[in-house]
C-alpha cells in the first residue's frame, strides 16, 4: 500500500512561479524523501529530510516536514519549463521499505 | 561510472514465459532494489538486498525472484509472467542504507500479453 500521497495531482504554472507540492503520510517515519521523475526516465533523488528536522534548502528547493500532521511539502522557486517532470515523495519508516506516493505532474510553460 | 544499467529496455513477454531483468551497478553500492511502477501510482517494492548474498522481500514480491551472487549484480527473474506483471521496472542503488535510492536505473518497459 502507498505511504505517501502527494497533492496536488497536476499541476500546471507559468515559467518563474513558484510550485508548492505536498505530501502526507500515515504512519510514523525515519525520514522523507522527494524525488523528480522526467517522462521516460528512472527517478533523480532531490532531497532528504530527517524527522527531526522541520526545514532544508537545496538550491530552488524548499522541503518542509511537519511530523505532527505526518504532512511534507516541496517548493520549488523561480520554475523553469526544465522543472517539468512528475515529483514523488518517499517514506522511510527504517525496515529497509521505502514507500512512494502516486506522485505530482508538475508543468512549467514557458 | 556507467551509474546503475539495466537490460534489456523494453521486452514484450507471453503469459507463462519467464525472463530475467538484468541489472548492474559499477558504484561499489550495497543496497539494491527493484520497484514496479505502474500508471498512477507510485513505485513499489518487489526485493531489495542490503548487500551480497543477502536478500528480501518488499511489498509486492510474489511472482519474483532476486539472487544476490556478487555487489554488482542484482538480476530480477519472473517465474511465470502474468498480464499483471506489465509494468516498468526500476532498479536503484545506494551506497548506504540512509534512507535515499540514490541511484536509479533508467527502467525496463515489460509488457505481458
Amino acid at each position: 500500500s502507498q505511504q505517501g500521497e502527494e497533492d496536488p495531482q497536476a499541476l500546471s504554472i507559468q515559467e518563474g512561479e513558484n510550485a508548492t507540492m505536498n505530501c502526507s503520510y500515515k504512519t510514523s517515519i525515519n525520514n522523507l524523501q522527494w524525488y523528480r521523475q522526467n517522462s521516460g526516465r528512472g527517478l533523480v533523488h532531490l532531497i532528504l529530510i530527517r524527522s527531526n528536522e522541520r526545514e532544508k534548502h537545496s538550491g530552488r528547493l524548499r522541503v518542509t516536514l511537519d511530523t505532527s500532521k505526518k504532512s511534507s511539502s516541496l517548493l520549488i522557486t523561480a520554475s523553469r519549463a526544465a522543472d517539468t517532470a512528475s515529483y514523488f515523495c518517499a517514506t522511510d519508516a527504517g525496515n529497509n521499505d521505502m514507500r512512494f506516493g502516486a506522485g505530482t505532474r508538475l508543468t512549467v510553460k514557458p | 561510472n556507467a551509474g546503475v544499467t539495466q537490460t534489456p529496455k523494453f521486452q514484450v513477454l507471453k503469459t507463462g514465459q519467464s525472463m530475467t531483468l538484468q541489472c548492474a551497478q559499477d558504484m561499489n553500492h550495497e543496497y539494491m532494489s527493484w520497484y514496479r511502477q505502474d500508471p498512477g501510482m507510485g513505485l513499489r517494492l518487489i526485493h531489495y538486498s542490503v548487500g551480497a548474498g543477502i536478500t528480501d522481500q518488499g511489498e509486492v514480491p510474489n511472482g519474483y525472484n532476486v539472487s544476490r551472487s556478487t555487489t554488482e549484480d542484482f538480476p530480477l527473474r519472473l517465474l511465470s509472467a502474468a498480464p499483471s506483471q506489465t509494468s516498468v521496472y526500476f532498479c536503484a542503488s545506494s551506497y548506504s542504507r540512509d534512507g535515499a535510492w540514490g541511484y536509479f536505473g533508467p527502467g525496463t518497459r515489460l509488457t505481458v500479453t
